[in-house]
């Protein structure tokens, strides 16, 4: 069974910190890997897709890919009270896409 | 209109009721997906739609019919649905199988 493995939470961090999400998949041959944030009550929003070993940063998120050691990390920089929310790790390998059960991060103002 | 769009937004409805669920996408993708999200509770692939053929169908009762007339829209109809049923249904969209997909607003559904 394929899985993608993240702590549900919740994940408290200070207004204006570094949180730092993490995720761990059991797929060696995955391919593509996403963030998605979800609010309360909406849909899930897609904020960062990342295919090769290393960081790739966008405005105050940075991915982490670290394929040898099979997880991939999400960090959010001066984090805001509108960061809080559910974020989704998925990941994908030729035409299935799997999607982790979601990390609840709550910024403390 | 842009991205993914749902309608309705909100729909309640009796246990004998039959009620269809319309999606829509504006991104030129070949891919669509429905997902079921109970409260609290992580994603549920329901089907899987590359081309307008269902691909994958991950065991859900057949009280729930989907329909793909097209690569831009998918419709799920609904038929004496059980009150554990209610849930907020998603419809995505991707490039193509394995992509990364684009959720529309979603259907809030309660069932009564």
């Amino acid at each position: 069974q394929k899985e993608v493995e993240q702590n549900s939470g919740p994940l408290s961090v200070p207004e204006g910190a570094i949180a730092s999400l993490n995720c761990t998949y059991s797929d060696r041959g995955s391919q593509s890997f996403f963030w998605y944030r979800q609010y309360s009550g909406k849909s899930p929003e897609l904020i960062m897709s990342i295919y090769s070993n290393g960081d790739k940063e966008d405005g105050r998120f940075t991915a982490q890919l670290n394929k040898a050691s099979q997880y991939v990390s999400l960090l959010i920089r001066d984090s805001q009270p509108s960061d809080s929310a559910t974020y989704l790790c998925a990941v994908s390998r030729d035409d299935k896409i799997i999607f982790g059960k979601g990390t609840r991060l709550h910024i403390l103002p | 209109e842009t991205g993914v769009t749902q309608t309705p937004r909100h729909l309640v409805m009796g246990m004998t009721n039959k009620k269809s669920l319309k999606c829509e996408q504006h991104l030129g993708h070949n891919a669509m997906y429905w997902y079921k999200q109970s409260a609290k509770k992580p994603l549920e692939l329901m089907f899987v739609y590359s081309l307008e053929e269902r691909v994958e169908n991950n065991s859900v009762p057949s009280r729930f019919s989907p329909e793909c007339p097209n690569s831009s829209h998918l419709f799920l109809h609904l038929h004496t649905l059980q009150p554990e049923d209610s849930a907020l249904y998603l419809c995505a969209s991707s490039p193509g199988e394995g992509y990364e997909q684009y959720f529309g607003p979603g259907t809030r559904l309660t069932v009564t």
